[in-house]
């Protein structure tokens, strides 16, 4: 399995509070992804990064803030959490040497907005 | 924009009998389609990838076949078992300078025993 790991795993929080949840990797892939899963809705695309410093938005970026300071770690912050931000986020990795590369996932952190 | 569908959403079949899942996407314009297969409660584990000048790609059981002109994808299973069951989900990497994914709402499937 491709060495990535999200944490918290689990969190419970209350609206109008920031959370910042963590993605690490030791693959040492360039791209990074952060993915939201709801029901009926498959996962969508939140914010993704292609480099150090280099992010740009997903098809469902508002009320999320993401950086990458290192190769390793992607972290995304819900600067104020609301009830619609209950969720599983899911982190993925990939790299594009040869286009054919495909994406390995996190397991995947549980989200409870109250 | 592009958009992915599954159909049908959910499927349910006796063990051993053999069975397609569909995927069909609106824009031709694709790196490569991967089937995923997710277990509950955990995350995305990649079956198969077709790169868009391919036609089809196997690994077991599992056939997938690719027609980028049509917009369409099929997930074939052979001789399924009760630990096939879980939900599919097809994600087609789209072009446009960066690579990015997007993913069908998923079949989940349930093989009776």
């Amino acid at each position: 399995d491709a060495g990535i790991t999200q944490s918290p795993r689990h969190k419970v929080t209350e609206t109008g509070t920031p959370v910042t949840l963590r993605c690490h990797q030791t693959e040492n892939h360039r791209y990074m992804y952060w993915y939201r899963q709801d029901p009926g809705h498959g996962l969508r695309l939140i914010h993704y990064s292609y480099g150090v410093k280099d992010t740009d938005k997903g098809e469902v970026s508002d009320g999320y803030s993401v950086s990458r300071s290192k190769t390793e770690d992607f972290l995304l912050t819900l600067e104020s959490a609301t009830s619609s931000q209950t969720s599983v986020y899911f982190c993925a990795i990939s790299e594009h040497r040869a286009i054919q590369e495909t994406q390995y996932f996190g397991p995947g952190t549980r989200l409870l907005v109250l | 924009k592009q958009e992915v569908t599954q159909i049908p959403a959910a499927l349910s079949v006796p063990e051993g009998e053999n069975l397609v899942l569909n995927c069909s996407f609106t824009d031709s314009a694709i790196y490569n389609l991967q089937w995923f297969r997710q277990d509950p409660g955990k995350g995305l584990t990649s079956l198969l990838l077709i790169q868009s000048s391919q036609r089809e790609q196997t690994s077991g059981r599992l056939n997938a076949s690719l027609d980028k002109s049509s917009g369409r994808s099929t997930l074939y299973i052979a001789a399924s078992q009760p630990g096939d069951s879980a939900t599919y989900l097809c994600a087609v990497n789209i072009i446009g300078g960066t690579y990015k994914y997007i993913f069908g709402t998923g079949t989940r499937l349930k093989v009776l025993a």
